[in-house]
């Protein structure tokens, strides 16, 4: 079985822009979560996705969005990039919704940089 | 509130020594616990998990890790530590709240 994929693997953009992330969980997996891992932050929750729902979200502003798809692939957008939203985002799959006792597995993350 | 502490930011061995790295808890559940490794720039590899019965669980790469309800520590051990070990560890817990991941330990090995 096909693990957690992430496109694009590396990003580069300038504040300002907006950046779209792509994320394919484990098949028959329905629910996608979302990380921003940084240096001195570690790993902060975005928000996670189950069957097309947001089913929770992190402390992080209005700029950062994301959607689910029927097929279960997940999509984060960031607005308006600053400089601190350089990271690594991470997507993690998993059958059921997080309160569930499930189990969670990664992809191998989108480096962003913000120039 | 539900936490997860690792007490060590960075931690150094030589190779072949015998290594453990701390985890202690806060959660208002019955707890699933994780251990995850994470190589540079990589995601994160499910090193093993504890859902309940024996307490000693056994991973991958010679890891394992020891639930410990009255410290509510599970920490994670290694007999003897290969340079290819070297890497950042993060402790994880999840119930019926959502998952909580330590700050992560960073493991130097010296060869």
């Amino acid at each position: 079985k096909a693990g957690v994929t992430q496109t694009p693997r590396y990003l580069i953009k300038t504040r300002g822009q907006q950046v779209t992330l792509s994320c394919s969980p484990i098949s028959g997996h329905r629910s996608v979560s979302w990380y921003q891992q940084t240096p001195g932050q570690g790993l902060q929750f975005l928000f996670e996705y189950f069957s097309e729902t947001q089913r929770n979200k992190g402390n992080f502003p209005g700029r950062f969005s994301g959607r689910q798809f029927s097929n279960s692939r997940s999509e984060m957008n960031v607005s308006t990039l600053e400089l601190g939203d350089s990271a690594l985002y991470l997507c993690a799959s998993s059958t059921r919704t997080s309160g569930a006792y499930n189990e969670q597995f990664f992809g191998p993350g989108t480096r962003l940089t913000v120039l | 509130a539900q936490s997860v502490t690792q007490p060590d930011i960075h931690i150094t061995v030589s190779e072949g020594a015998s290594l453990e790295l701390r985890c202690n808890y806060s959660y208002g559940a019955t707890p699933y616990l994780f251990w995850y490794v994470q190589s540079p720039g990589q995601g994160l590899q499910l090193l093993l998990k504890y859902f309940s019965g024996d307490t000693l669980v056994q991973g991958i790469k010679g890891f394992e890790a020891e639930f410990k309800r009255s410290q509510s520590s599970f920490n994670l051990r290694k007999p003897s530590v290969h340079w290819s070990d070297a890497a950042e560890y993060f402790c994880a817990v999840t119930g019926t709240y959502k998952y909580i991941f330590g700050t992560g330990t960073r493991l130097k090995v010296l060869a």
